[in-house]
């Protein structure tokens, strides 16, 4: 236990389809991020919040939508995704935001298996 | 941008025996971390070590900043230790970048 929790753990979702994925984090962190594993590919990083102000958004489609409304819950909104977005997502989470934002220990949930048909 | 490259891509082990995984990278960087994917997907950060030698049980790492490499060493491997080991560097932005993984199977 991380103390960061993803849910769903799976999800399956048609192209037309409207979901969401959901993050909580328990460690009164103030840095919560997202990151896409595909397979035999490194995690790339999407998007970063910081004190409930977004920070990073690495050219990610708009079909994804990054939501935090406090600085202890992330979500990604998902609409009309492509089978080229089935993958691993994954939440993490930081203490700080000093000079930089990954001067912290990451701490990573469990991850939603995205699988889009 | 800065490069991440781990080596081996893929190891097995024998129950029991010892391994040393390695991180190059290509520039300098603030700070290097250590993580370990189990077969369930779930990403554990083992070490946060920019610099010098930290050890946790049966785990180790060293990161010689200078020489733009970090070592991961595993004694006495259990089973447990099975799956993907990620090392994760960030340079002047702020933008954690992870390398590939080494990918360890221990059998018992």
């Amino acid at each position: 236990e991380t103390g960061v929790t993803q849910t769903p753990r799976h999800l399956v979702m048609g192209m037309t389809n409207k979901k969401s994925l959901k993050c909580e984090q328990h460690l009164g962190h103030n840095a919560m991020y997202w990151y896409k594993q595909s397979a035999k590919k490194p995690l790339e990083l999407m998007f970063v919040y910081s004190l409930e102000e977004r920070v990073e958004n690495n050219s990610v489609p708009s079909r994804f939508s990054p939501e935090c409304p406090n600085s202890s819950h992330l979500f990604l909104h998902l609409h009309t995704l492509q089978p080229e977005d089935s993958a691993l997502y994954l939440c993490a989470s930081s203490q700080g935001f000093g000079q930089g934002v990954y001067r912290e220990k990451l701490f990573f949930g469990s991850g939603t298996q995205l699988s889009v048909l | 941008g800065i490069q991440v490259e781990q080596s081996p891509p893929d190891l097995i082990l024998q129950e029991g025996a010892n391994s040393t995984l390695r991180c190059n990278f290509s520039d300098s960087v603030n700070n290097l971390q250590w993580f370990h994917q189990n077969p369930w997907g779930q990403l554990i950060n083992l070490f946060y070590i920019p610099s010098g030698t930290k050890q946790n049980g049966r785990l180790s790492a060293t990161t010689v900043a200078t020489e733009r490499y970090s070592l991961l060493y595993i004694s006495s491997s259990q089973t447990t230790d099975s799956g993907v080991y990620f090392c994760a560097v960030d340079d002047s932005s702020y933008k954690l970048i992870f390398g590939s993984g080494t990918r360890l199977l221990v059998r018992p």
